[in-house]
């Protein structure tokens, strides 16, 4: 089984300065991972995504990701924040569960910028 | 590119009736389309996969037959919540699956009194 922890539920910083928000998986397989972003009472628009190619991936807005298989993670930096990052974030892993994809989201990591 | 929408975006409606959102591929086709629901500061939890000619297949836990899912088209599903409750009450959000990547719609928050 799969599962995706998101060490902290809140992250606050300010603008200008660096965003880091971490992910840890488990999963049985070689897996997929996405970031995805939600803003208030919005649907999901995806950051970025790992499909087993280069191990460090930019996604939109300046945000970018590195898969660390030794570690199992997957964390979210920015170089420096911007008031618009404010939102909700989603890291979710991708696997096969009886031959049917699944995803499975973590619990979400809201973060604030302080301007 | 890989656009998915949803409609209704909000929707009241009054207890034991039905009502019926529906999920649109607009740039591309989705055999697989797949609901979740999301409760207030929580996450995503999914619904069923939605296959494209074929029954829908539903998580634990789900009743099939108060959430009924059809998808007819290869750019269309719908879900109906049959006999709604107050406690059915939620942000409903379906996705669209292109190639590796499911996208997701705008959301649907439903409201029954």
């Amino acid at each position: 089984a799969q599962s995706v922890t998101q060490l902290d539920s809140h992250v606050s910083v300010s603008e200008g300065t660096p965003v880091l928000l971490r992910c840890n998986y488990s999963s049985s397989y070689s897996p997929s991972l996405f970031w995805y972003v939600q803003h208030p009472n919005k649907g999901l628009q995806l950051l970025l995504k790992y499909t087993s190619a280069a191990t460090l991936v930019k996604g939109i807005n300046g945000f970018e990701a590195e898969f660390k298989k030794s570690e199992t993670s997957f964390h979210l930096t920015k170089p420096s924040a911007h008031m618009s990052d404010a939102a909700e974030y989603f890291c979710v892993v991708s696997d096969l569960d009886f031959g049917n994809e699944k995803l499975t989201f973590g619990t979400g990591t809201r973060l604030t910028i302080i301007p | 590119g890989a656009v998915v929408s949803q409609h209704p975006s909000w929707v009241i409606c009054k207890s034991g009736t039905s009502v019926k959102i529906e999920c649109r591929s607009l740039d591309f086709q989705a055999t697989t389309m797949f609901w979740y629901r999301q409760f207030p500061k929580q996450s995503l939890m999914l619904m069923a996969t939605s296959n494209e000619g074929s029954k829908a297949t539903y998580e634990q836990g789900v009743e099939k037959d108060k959430f009924l899912i059809n998808h007819a088209s290869l750019t269309l599903s719908t879900l109906t919540v049959t006999s709604a409750h107050p406690e059915d009450s939620s942000f409903y959000i379906c996705s669209a699956r292109s190639a590796d990547t499911q996208y997701f719609g705008p959301g649907t928050r439903l409201t029954v009194l």
